[in-house]
């Protein structure tokens, strides 16, 4: 069935970059998304990318696809504390979720 | 934007009784809402997609006669969790898609409700 894998855990600096890394196995997913959860919140959707491109930038958020690999990554330029969240890869029209990425900013 | 709205936010029962948690997408009609459920520090698993009008798809181990969802309008959907017991204590996210737009299958997500089961 389909699978999506993350990290647990990413620990950055603030203004530092952070990069978030997801694996799937579902190649026929036209749309691959990132959503942010907040502690006790739903989920937001932060960006997606359209399975036929390679990259995908949106302000201080870069998304890259390597279909090949199966692997999707998301770089938060700048972080900032607010940034701390949960992070969801997600693929599919009926989302299948990876277990989510913890990001900490450290001030 | 398009906003989901649930309600209870959160909500205590005691076991053996049952707890409706509501659905609403606020400014645009939802053809298609599913339900999450969220273990802590875990990922959100489907549970079953409900379609205005007609009866839900529940995923593969989910008891519809436990979880009943109830679609009845573009706007509404229901999740009643039946005799709850304290395993069924989890947070509960609803979603919902546009009937109109999206291009890219957005889900509009809900700011979920926490049931806790004593």
């Amino acid at each position: 069935g389909e699978d999506v894998e993350q990290s647990l855990f990413l620990s950055v600096r603030e203004g530092d970059s952070s990069v978030i890394n997801c694996t799937y196995t579902d190649s026929s997913s036209t749309y691959l998304y990132w959503y942010k959860q907040e502690p006790g919140a739903g989920l937001q959707l932060l960006t997606y990318i359209f399975s036929n491109m390679d990259m995908k930038q949106d302000q201080r958020l870069t998304v890259l696809l390597n279909k090949k690999d199966k692997h999707l990554s998301l770089r938060i330029a700048d972080t900032q504390t607010g940034d701390s969240a949960i992070y969801f890869c997600a693929e599919g029209s009926t989302l299948v979720f990876g277990k989510g990425t913890r990001l900490s900013v450290i001030a | 934007g398009a906003v989901v709205s649930q309600h209870p936010s959160w909500v205590i029962c005691k076991s053996g009784t049952s707890v409706k948690i509501e659905c609403r997408s606020l400014d645009f009609q939802a053809t298609t809402m599913f339900w999450y459920r969220q273990f802590p520090k875990q990922s959100l698993m489907l549970m079953a997609t409900s379609n205005e009008g007609s009866k839900a798809t529940y995923e593969q181990g989910v008891e519809k006669d436990k979880f009943l969802i109830n679609h009845a309008s573009l706007t509404l959907s229901t999740l009643t969790v039946t005799s709850a017991h304290p395993e069924d204590s989890s947070f509960y996210i609803c979603s919902a898609r546009d009937r109109g737009l999206a291009p890219h299958n957005e889900q509009f997500f809900g700011p979920g409700t926490r049931l806790t089961v004593l």
